[in-house]
């Protein structure tokens, strides 16, 4: 079956420090992968997403690139803020477009110090 | 955001009793999703729809059932509750490859 692993922290990172949170999966097709962030007392946000092999993901200045051959979707940002305090969650989908649910990761709670 | 509510938004109830929650959508999306989060456990899928009527099993569909009547309430209901079951739910809706979260209900069992 599917399944994703991620560092479960706390990941503690001063203010406009490199970050990396790991992620590497299993599964039996050709998935797609996603990042959600959930900011305490909320929901799930869709950071970013890829599709195919070698697509790069990217938004709020958070990036990850689909590596199969690794098979890895790492989280990056160059410079963290405070605001991105949050929990990180890796996920992934192999049914394209079609009907069956994400398979998460356990998530990683992070915690940036001003 | 994805036009998806969930109600209640905090629930408490005792072991044995039933409870039904909803997640409303005002999108017309095909499928729907209901998901638990648990510390150490990440999110797990519960139950899904591919239709009005049509629905299937997660991985953690044990004590759950699910309706889906018309296209935009998806219902989940815990037929006996057990204090194994509380969590936060989240319903959940597909757009392309994407899925959007709603803001989750809070079920305490007692």
């Amino acid at each position: 079956g599917n399944s994703v692993t991620q560092m479960e922290g706390p990941v503690t990172l001063s203010e406009e420090a490199f970050l990396t949170i790991n992620c590497t999966y299993t599964a039996t097709g050709y998935p797609s992968l996603f990042w959600y962030v959930q900011y305490p007392g909320e929901g799930l946000q869709l950071l970013l997403k890829a599709t195919k092999a070698d697509d790069k993901g990217s938004n709020k200045g958070f990036e990850a690139t689909y590596r199969k051959e690794t098979t890895s979707f790492h989280l990056e940002k160059g410079s963290v803020q405070v605001s991105d305090s949050a929990v990180y969650f890796c996920a992934l989908s192999d049914s394209g477009g079609g009907a069956d649910g994400l398979t998460f990761g356990k998530g990683t709670h992070l915690i940036i110090q001003p | 955001d994805a036009g998806i509510t969930q109600s209640p938004r905090h629930k408490v109830t005792e072991t044995g009793t039933p409870v039904t929650l909803r997640c409303h959508q005002t999108e017309n999306h095909r499928y729907m999703y209901w998901y638990r989060q648990d510390p150490g456990h990440g999110l797990r899928l519960i139950h899904y729809s591919y239709g009005v009527k049509d629905t299937d099993k997660g991985e953690v569909s044990d004590g759950y059932s699910v309706s889906r009547s018309k296209t935009e309430d998806f219902l989940l209901t815990l037929e006996s509750a057990t204090s194994s079951q509380t969590s936060v739910y989240f319903c959940a809706i597909k757009e392309r490859y994407e899925q959007y979260f709603g803001p989750g209900t809070r079920l305490t069992v007692t």
